[in-house]
């Protein structure tokens, strides 16, 4: 059954550096989103992704993140100068359409130090 | 606000009992979902019902929604060991599609 992949699963980075963490959705999804959850709380929405854009970002996606689909089957997420509070499990998810299910992967634990 | 909000935020029951969590709402829907996590894991998608939909049904798993009170309920048949897990539900508004996530239950199945 195809599942959505993430790498890496863990990242550790000082504050400050950028981080890149990699989907890869389900091949025949058109939809892509990134989620974080910090530990002990709720999952929260970051940006969604269609057609080769953002068609949705919440308040927490700011300046210091970007999300790109540099090829037909991968998904980034960049976070451009890490803070302490960027430390959270990132979940990716796709979908096949917009109010369907969506799926998730396995997500990346970063931690800033 | 929050949109989502699960009760209760613990449940602890025997196996082979059935568990019921609680998910209420506060503004109109698309869909609503709901989702289970396993400690430390990732989200594993359980059951989607739309708006239109009062009641849907998946293997042990029954979800019923109140549109008018703006509640859901998952209900967890004859709970395994292995149903230990957190539960999410998850909404969709109709203006755009992101999943709104309540803060979950924490389902625990003893022996």
């Amino acid at each position: 059954e195809p599942e959505v992949t993430q790498t890496p699963s863990h990242q550790v980075t000082q504050m400050g550096q950028e981080v890149i963490l990699r989907c890869v959705p389900i091949s025949n999804h058109l939809y892509f989103y990134w989620y974080r959850q910090i530990l002990g709380q709720k999952v929260e929405f970051l940006v969604s992704f269609y057609n080769n854009e953002i068609s949705e970002k919440s308040e927490i996606f700011d300046d210091q993140f970007s999300v790109e689909r540099p090829d037909g089957s991968n998904f980034t997420l960049k976070i451009r100068s890490t803070k302490l509070e960027d430390s959270a499990m990132y979940f990716c998810a796709s979908g096949y359409s917009s109010y369907n299910e969506q799926f998730f992967g396995p997500g990346t634990r970063l931690t800033v130090l | 606000s929050q949109q989502g909000e699960e009760d209760p935020q613990a449940l602890s029951i025997q196996e082979g009992e059935n568990a019921t969590m609680n998910c209420s709402y506060k503004t109109s829907i698309n869909n609503l979902q709901w989702y289970r996590q396993n400690s430390g894991r990732g989200l594993v998608h359980l059951i989607l019902i739309r708006s239109n939909e009062r009641e849907k049904h998946s293997g042990r798993l029954r979800v019923t929604l109140d549109t008018s009170k703006k509640s859901s309920s998952l209900l967890i048949t004859a709970s395994r060991a292995a149903d230990t897990a957190s539960y999410f539900c998850a909404t969709v508004l109709d203006s755009n599609y992101q999943l709104i996530w309540g803060a979950g239950t924490k389902l625990i199945i003893k022996p």
